[in-house]
């Protein structure tokens, strides 16, 4: 069984703070996906990460692939309120052939206090 | 252009009562799937279809029946609900694999199913 393994699940820190979410597994995936999911919303895509080292940023965030593609983590530099929420990470299994190629961790809740 | 829709939002069941979760998109994905959400435990996938008549099951498919006859619908059919089914449940599409390089999966606003 194929295990992602996020942390930490919860995190409450002040506005202006950075933070790091990390996603791990034994694993090796041929892409990892980052999500971002609001309360009584689905989830929805913020980044792919493909090539192991990979970094992409996307505003305040910076995503990291690890080099042997079997981590990720999720830096938010100057957190602010409107990036509270869940951080879903997602790995997809090197050679699946099903939907179920995708794994999900069990993700972190961001508060952002004011 | 809605994207993913889903019905009802909220639903209360007694057990072994039976309900249908509905599900369309009007992207034209080929990649619909059915996802339960609950405190502690991330996504889990139920049942997926790859098109129109194609379902397979997920890693929690029991308990939950679907089909595939049209290529914007894909309903979740709860045939006696029982207290475990209590969760959250997210409907998804996608015009890829849901883990192929550059494919999103779009998902939908979720229902929330509580099974008394």
């Amino acid at each position: 069984t194929q295990l992602l393994e996020q942390s930490p699940q919860f995190l409450s820190i002040q506005e202006g703070e950075n933070l790091t979410v990390y996603c791990n597994s034994s694993s090796v995936f041929s892409s990892l996906q980052w999500y971002r999911q609001e309360p009584g919303e689905g989830p929805v895509l913020l980044v792919t990460v493909v090539t192991g080292g990979e970094v992409k940023k996307l505003k305040r965030l910076t995503f990291q692939f690890g080099d042997a593609r079997k981590d990720s983590s999720l830096h938010i530099t100057a957190a602010q309120p409107g990036d509270t929420g869940l951080y879903l990470c997602a790995g997809a299994v090197r050679g699946g052939g099903s939907q179920g190629n995708l794994i999900f961790g069990k993700g972190t809740k961001l508060s952002v206090k004011p | 252009n809605a994207g993913v829709t889903q019905t009802p939002k909220f639903q209360v069941l007694k057990t072994g009562q039976s309900m249908t979760l509905q599900c369309a998109q009007d992207m034209n994905h080929e990649y619909m799937s059915w996802y339960r959400q609950d405190p502690g435990m991330g996504l889990r996938l139920i049942h997926y279809s790859v098109g129109a008549g194609i379902t397979d099951q997920g890693e929690v498919p029991n308990g939950y029946n679907v089909s595939r006859s049209t290529t914007e619908d894909f309903p979740l059919r709860l045939l006696s609900a029982a207290p475990s089914q209590t969760s959250v449940y997210f409907c998804a599409s996608s015009s890829r694999l849901a883990g192929e390089v550059g494919n999103e999966q779009f998902f939908g606003p979720g229902t929330r199913l509580t099974v008394l």
